[in-house]
């Protein structure tokens, strides 16, 4: 069964620093989405992505995030300027469809554990 | 403001016995819904879609009632493999996938 990849599994970056977060979609997918997960919290949403622009972001997804799909397969999310409160589990995930009523459901990578030291 | 809630538990059961639990959402705009479950460290994993009419996938039934805003989910004869959280999720008009916190169920044996 296809899967979305993420990569790293776990990355450890000094307060500060960028970091950038790889994902790779499931190949027909067409909608593309960032989640995070602090320790013990809910899931956030964070930003979706479709035909090569953003569609809709969280009041999280500020400045110091963006986006991007660089080439046919991966999907990017950059972290500028990291802060201790970036410490989370950041899960990609993607939908063949985004549209309501549709039930296309997302489906999520393992997930990068950020930790900012 | 969007909100998915659900009771965090911990819900512990009998192996073999029936649990059920419930989520209310509040954006009556919400379109499709959906249980997820997550392990612990772990990302979240589709478990089923929730239809309007209710939906049945073995051991699980969702059902959906849209008067009341609630979505439950039924799991029979559960299994030690069924702990975990288990999560409710609303998709709203702006197609943006809105979390409960989850309900930890724990099956004994």
């Amino acid at each position: 069964e296809p899967e979305v990849t993420q990569t790293p599994s776990h990355q450890v970056t000094q307060m500060g620093q960028e970091v950038i977060l790889r994902c790779v979609p499931i190949s027909n997918h067409l909608y593309f989405y960032w989640y995070r997960q602090i320790l013990g919290q809910k899931v956030e949403f964070l930003v979706s992505f479709y035909n090569n622009e953003i569609s809709e972001k969280s009041e999280i997804f500020d400045d110091q995030f963006s986006v991007e799909r660089p080439d046919g397969s991966n999907f990017t999310l950059k972290i500028r300027s990291t802060k201790l409160e970036d410490s989370a589990m950041y899960f990609c995930a993607s939908s063949f469809s985004g549209r309501s009523g549709s039930n296309q459901p997302q489906h999520f990578g393992d997930g990068t554990r950020l930790s900012i030291l | 403001r969007k909100e998915v809630e659900q009771d965090p538990g911990p819900f512990n059961v009998p192996e073999g016995a029936t649990v059920a639990f419930n989520c209310t959402y509040s954006n009556s705009a919400s379109q499709s819904f959906f249980w997820y479950r997550q392990d612990c460290r772990k990302e979240p994993k589709l478990l089923m879609s929730v239809y309007s009419s209710g939906n049945e996938d073995g051991r699980f039934t969702a059902q959906l009632n849209r008067a009341s805003q609630y979505i439950s989910l039924l799991i029979r004869d559960s299994k030690l493999s069924d702990s975990a959280t288990y999560l409710c999720v609303a998709l709203d008009s702006n197609y943006q996938l809105i979390w409960g916190a989850g309900t930890k169920l724990i099956i004994k044996p």
